[in-house]
């Protein structure tokens, strides 16, 4: 069975830091890239980042870009997420997703998220 | 990075049939087909309904599919149930190389 559990979530102060981890299990991790996708409270989806499957590709959203780290560890099957210079709007359940690396079949499986609440 | 436009909300009687438009730019939508379609239900992860415009994932119900026209893509659903209410959502490849969300939709049965 195919799982993504997202943990590392808690609160935060202003200017703080968080280190998101997302531990996959039942499928290929290599074969995949990974993406982290967060969600404000009441508010639509919004992409933040993205790792191939060798993490030589990686792309941010400007909100994010130049505060935040994707970064993953094929040999224990764990995906991450630093997160520095935390920001009230960062607030959000973040919820790692996985795209097939070979072509485009869409975010084909997520977790079910962790919360981070920046507040002072 | 704008967020994909789509209707906040659309509702429809069960067994009747729904649309949800999704408007982006040609930047994103209008030249790539890497459009896909999400359905939330409340208090859960998204779940992937139709990938590459028009593609369903085994297990989808064939009543969900994709088309896209310009730099607008749709998702009708046929059939209206009343499991399938819910927030949906579109999303698109961009040409920066990132993935943009649109504005989600309510749908209510």
């Amino acid at each position: 069975e195919v799982q993504l559990v997202e943990s590392g979530g808690g609160v935060v102060k202003p200017g703080g830091s968080l280190r998101l981890s997302c531990a996959i299990s039942g499928f290929n991790f290599s074969t995949y890239s990974m993406n982290w996708v967060r969600q404000a409270p009441g508010k639509g989806l919004e992409w933040v980042s993205s790792i191939n499957s060798i993490s030589n590709y990686i792309y941010y959203s400007d909100s994010v870009k130049g505060r935040f780290t994707i970064s993953r560890d094929n040999a224990k099957n764990l995906l991450f997420l630093q997160m520095n210079s935390l920001r009230t709007e960062d607030t959000a359940v973040y919820h790692c997703a996985r795209r097939w690396a070979y072509g485009d079949y869409g975010f084909d499986s997520w977790g079910q998220g962790t919360l981070v609440s920046v507040s002072s | 990075q704008s967020a994909l436009t789509q209707p906040p909300s659309v509702s429809g009687s069960p067994g009747q049939s729904v649309t949800i438009s999704c408007t982006g730019t040609s930047s994103d939508v209008g030249t790539f087909n890497r459009v896909s379609w999400y359905q939330q239900p409340p208090g859960s992860a998204p779940k992937l309904l139709i990938y590459e415009v028009t593609n369903r994932p085994s297990g989808v119900p064939a009543r969900f599919s994709g088309s896209k026209s310009g730099n607008t893509a749709s998702l009708t659903i046929s059939g209206l149930q009343p499991e399938d209410e819910g927030d949906f959502y579109c999303s698109s490849y961009t040409s920066t190389r990132t993935y943009v969300f649109g504005t989600g939709t309510k749908v209510t049965v």
